[in-house]
């Protein structure tokens, strides 16, 4: 399958604290792209990076690529408590379309 | 603009009868999507259009499951006949070109089959 698959299962933090959750993938792909997802909602679009970006930032969001190793890492900073979510990956596998990995459940305790 | 807007947030019905889901993507996204999400099985990609023209309906589990977009401001998925099986929330997504920008998910349908 070329959806991508996120490591940890679950996350655990202090407010204050980072949290990072690691995406591998199987097949080259174009862009990959982080989601969040909070309980009952849809899934909400942080960052999508391209396959010849090494790095992108967004706010306390930092997301890292490496095609060498297909695997991608996501970073909170100074997580807070609305940051309690699901965090999924999604990879193109080369066809532009994405399909979604299992999800990192990242609880922020206050 | 309101976003993408799914109908109806939940729905409960019984075994073997006839479900419609309904998507009005925003406006000015060529691409529309549908997904199903499980405990089990994760978000997996059901069916997608271009341009109101079914690209892809690989993902659809089977005969009973349909999906329709008659024009680019709404779509239809539809289940017939409905089995407990397909409980799951269902989700809409519209993008402009995937490969340039994200999706924007609806908020889902809560679909219970009993």
């Amino acid at each position: 399958s070329q959806q991508g698959e996120e490591d940890p299962q679950a996350l655990s933090i202090q407010e204050g604290e980072n949290a990072t959750m690691n995406c591998s993938y199987k097949t080259s792909i174009n862009n990959l792209q982080w989601y969040r997802q909070n309980s009952g909602r849809g899934l909400v679009h942080l960052i999508l990076i391209r396959s010849n970006e090494r790095e992108k930032h967004s706010g306390r969001l930092r997301v890292t690529l490496d095609t060498s190793k297909k695997s991608s890492s996501l970073l909170i900073t100074a997580s807070r408590a609305a940051d309690t979510a699901s965090y999924f990956c999604a990879t193109d596998g080369g066809s532009y379309i994405p399909t979604f990995g299992r999800g990192t459940s990242l609880i922020v305790h206050p | 603009d309101a976003g993408v807007i799914q109908s109806p947030r939940h729905e409960v019905t019984e075994m073997g009868q006839e479900v419609t889901l309904r998507c009005k993507p925003i406006s000015g996204h060529d691409y529309l999507f549908w997904y199903r999400q499980t405990m089990m099985r994760g978000l997996e990609l059901l069916i997608y259009f271009n341009n109101n023209v079914p690209i892809d309906d690989s993902g659809m589990p089977e005969d009973r499951f349909s999906a329709k977009m008659p024009n680019a401001s709404f779509s239809t998925l539809k289940i017939q006949p409905s089995e407990p099986r397909d409980s799951a929330v269902y989700f809409c997504a519209s993008s402009p070109f995937p490969g340039m920008d994200g999706y924007t998910f609806g908020s889902g349908t809560r679909l219970t089959v009993v």
